[in-house]
């Protein structure tokens, strides 16, 4: 079946040490993003690839690294830097077109809780 | 800046009807999205209005009015699986979903 999927779905990290969160999606699609949901507020933007071997800053990029390498794959690397880091994040992605007849609607994977201890 | 206000929590009864508002003030509208979110899952897809006017799904509808920077989720036939969060989102000039907090949707027997 397609899909997204991230790992893991919980994720402990002590204070100072960095942690990536894996995503990889099925559906060929081009974009692909990361979102931080806090309790009582929206999905924040962190960052977002239109292709491979590209991506930019969302609205809170810092303390966050992402690499994409493969079309399905779109890590996120917390680092040591941020200062809050314990929240729900969510990867999404997007089929290709951005107007039109196509709706572009987000399909989003199953997320991870981070905890920082 | 950019801006999409939801009612925080909203309570209903099951079998009832129920309406969620979202206003929004945003650079740029190329559509705006409604989705359901239970708790500790992932958003997902409910509807999506780019014209002003009502579109209807099976037990839901979403309307939109460009010019007054409104929408509204209307569920009907309420039942306890609706028992969610329902999340507003407007994509922007640039493409980018800016979201709304999200409301609460509490349903009781």
């Amino acid at each position: 079946d397609g899909g997204i999927t991230q790992s893991p779905k919980y994720l402990f990290r002590k204070e100072g040490q960095n942690v990536t969160l894996s995503c990889e999606q099925n559906l060929n699609h081009d974009a692909m993003y990361w979102y931080r949901q806090d309790p009582g507020q929206g999905l924040r933007l962190i960052y977002y690839s239109q292709i491979v071997n590209d991506f930019q800053k969302g609205d809170i990029a810092e303390g966050y690294s992402v690499s994409r390498e493969k079309k399905e794959s779109f890590p996120l690397t917390v680092t040591s830097a941020q200062k809050n880091p314990t929240a729900f994040y969510l990867c999404a992605s997007t089929p290709p077109g951005i107007a039109g007849d196509t709706i572009n609607e987000q399909f989003f994977g199953p997320g991870t809780r981070l905890t920082v201890l | 800046g950019q801006n999409i206000d939801q009612p925080t929590e909203m309570t209903a009864t099951e079998g009832a009807i129920v309406q969620i508002n979202c206003t929004y003030q945003t650079s740029g509208f190329n559509g705006l999205f409604w989705y359901q979110q239970h708790a500790g899952e992932a958003p997902t897809f409910l509807s999506y209005n780019v014209l002003d006017g009502l579109e209807e799904k099976g037990r839901f509808s979403s309307f939109l009015s460009r010019s007054k920077g409104y929408s509204y989720l209307l569920l009907k036939e309420l039942q306890m699986k609706d028992s969610a969060s329902y999340l507003c989102a407007v994509m922007d000039s640039n493409y980018q979903l800016i979201w709304g907090a999200g409301t609460k949707l509490i349903i009781k027997p």
